[in-house]
């Protein structure tokens, strides 16, 4: 079945440091590929998706690139914020079949000023 | 617009009851999803209603089930809890089902079980 594997948390980090959050994943076919973002207290928020191999998805000063050749979805920013302080879930849907979502366990980062 | 709204966010039950968690989807959002997230487990789903029909089902007891109004609220119930029910409860809408890129997600209901 599908799968997805995140590193594990919490990542601490200085403001202004460069973050990734490593995701991996197991699918048939060709999936579309997500992250989300959970504030303290709140739902999941779409943060940026990618729907085929070599796309890259952006918002926020994030970043992900599909990587088909080794099936991940790195989660990447350049300068972090205080505010940028979450739990991050990356998440698949796949291309065929079922279309359930399968969620990765979620990567909590604290960013210290 | 208003957001997807849970009530209530904050539940606690004792092991054996039973409990009701409500969902109020986005206005003109037809289809209601649940999931249940655990520190260890992550977010799983649990099941997926459009049109007041159940259209996906997650890997859950019979113990969890839900419905959906005519009006596109919908409820889950958790019958005979057991400690192990203790999560953070989301629900998120989308205007149709199958699971469009994406959903919208509520605040949650926080259930715990003593």
């Amino acid at each position: 079945g599908d799968s997805v594997t995140q590193m594990e948390g919490p990542v601490t980090l200085s403001e202004e440091a460069f973050l990734t959050i490593n995701c991996t994943y197991t699918a048939t076919g060709y999936p579309s590929l997500f992250w989300y973002v959970q504030y303290p207290g709140e739902g999941l928020q779409l943060l940026l998706k990618a729907t085929k191999a070599d796309d890259k998805g952006s918002n926020k000063g994030f970043e992900a690139t599909y990587r088909k050749e080794t099936t991940s979805f790195h989660l990447e920013k350049g300068s972090v914020q205080v505010s940028d302080s979450a739990v991050y879930f990356c998440a698949l849907r796949s291309s065929g079949g079922s279309y359930i979502p399968t969620f990765g366990r979620g990567t909590s980062l604290i960013v210290h000023p | 617009k208003a957001g997807v709204t849970q009530t209530p966010r904050y539940l606690i039950k004792t092991r054996g009851q039973q409990v009701t968690l409500s969902c109020s989807p986005i206005s003109g959002h037809r289809s209601v999803s649940w999931y249940q997230q655990t520190p260890g487990q992550g977010l799983q789903f649990l099941f997926e209603y459009f049109s007041e029909t159940q259209r996906n089902k997650g890997n859950f007891p019979g113990r969890f089930s839900g419905r959906q109004f005519s009006n596109s609220r919908s409820e889950m119930n958790v019958s005979t809890l057991e400690l192990g029910d203790s999560a953070l409860y989301l629900c998120a809408s989308t205007p149709t089902w199958g699971f469009p890129d994406t959903q919208y997600f509520g605040p949650g209901t926080r259930l715990t079980v003593l």
